[in-house]
């Protein structure tokens, strides 16, 4: 089975709110995570990434937490507006996995109500 | 899309036939990757380039072949195109084996 999965495949957030997208991973050896966008018939888009020496990144309106004890990554999105509606998926890179090394999760749904 | 494009966007092809499908970087990345994407099943390696001429498989390489003779290039073929093979494709490139920017893929119906 795959190493990285998300809790819920949708979410459903009122426009203005905070959003969270959690991911888990179980590969312990894993140094590096990344969140991707993908918009309804595009490709995924680079968000934000983080290392594992890091429990906190942020940027232009994400943070992404990473909590190594329990093997927990999470993507946090303030205030989210329309143009947030997407499918956000994780993906980890096995230390010395090689070239084709990283893991995606399978994606959540981010519903955005007006 | 990170100076990647694919073509065909969209393919409609018959059971059997050849298909071939183009990713090109204009980001001299050395890694390049074909993915295909599928309900329920997210992001699968299909094959990937570390170099011109050096390529190695990936999680779901049955039927298909890759080949890369020019840094920004790299091809995807289906050698008999099956109907399990109707997907969306995507290209990527990475420059350090880390992140990797994709292309905006490209869909593909066998019948």
């Amino acid at each position: 089975g795959e190493s990285v999965g998300l809790h819920l495949p949708t979410l459903s957030v009122q426009e203005g709110d905070n959003s969270i997208i959690n991911c888990a991973y179980s590969n312990s050896a894993s140094d590096y995570f990344i969140w991707y966008k993908q918009e309804s018939g595009k490709g995924p888009q680079f968000i934000i990434d983080i290392r594992s020496n890091m429990d906190k990144r942020q940027g232009q309106r994400v943070t992404v937490l990473l909590n190594k004890t329990v093997k927990h990554l999470s993507l946090q999105i303030a205030a989210t507006q329309p143009g947030d509606s997407a499918v956000y998926f994780c993906a980890e890179n096995r230390k010395g996995g090689g070239a084709d090394g990283l893991t995606f999760g399978k994606g959540t749904h981010l519903i955005i109500q007006p | 899309d990170a100076g990647i494009t694919q073509s065909p966007r969209h393919k409609v092809t018959e059971t059997g036939t050849p298909v071939t499908l183009r990713c090109h970087q204009t980001e001299n990345h050395r890694y390049m990757y074909w993915y295909r994407q599928d309900p329920g099943h997210g992001l699968r390696l299909i094959h990937y380039s570390y170099g011109v001429k050096d390529t190695d498989k990936g999680e779901v390489s049955d039927g298909y072949s890759v080949s890369r003779s020019k840094t920004e290039d790299f091809l995807l073929t289906l050698e008999s195109a099956t109907s399990s093979q109707t997907s969306v494709y995507f290209c990527a490139i990475s420059d350090y084996q880390e992140t990797q920017y994709f292309g905006p893929g490209t869909r593909l119906l066998v019948l």
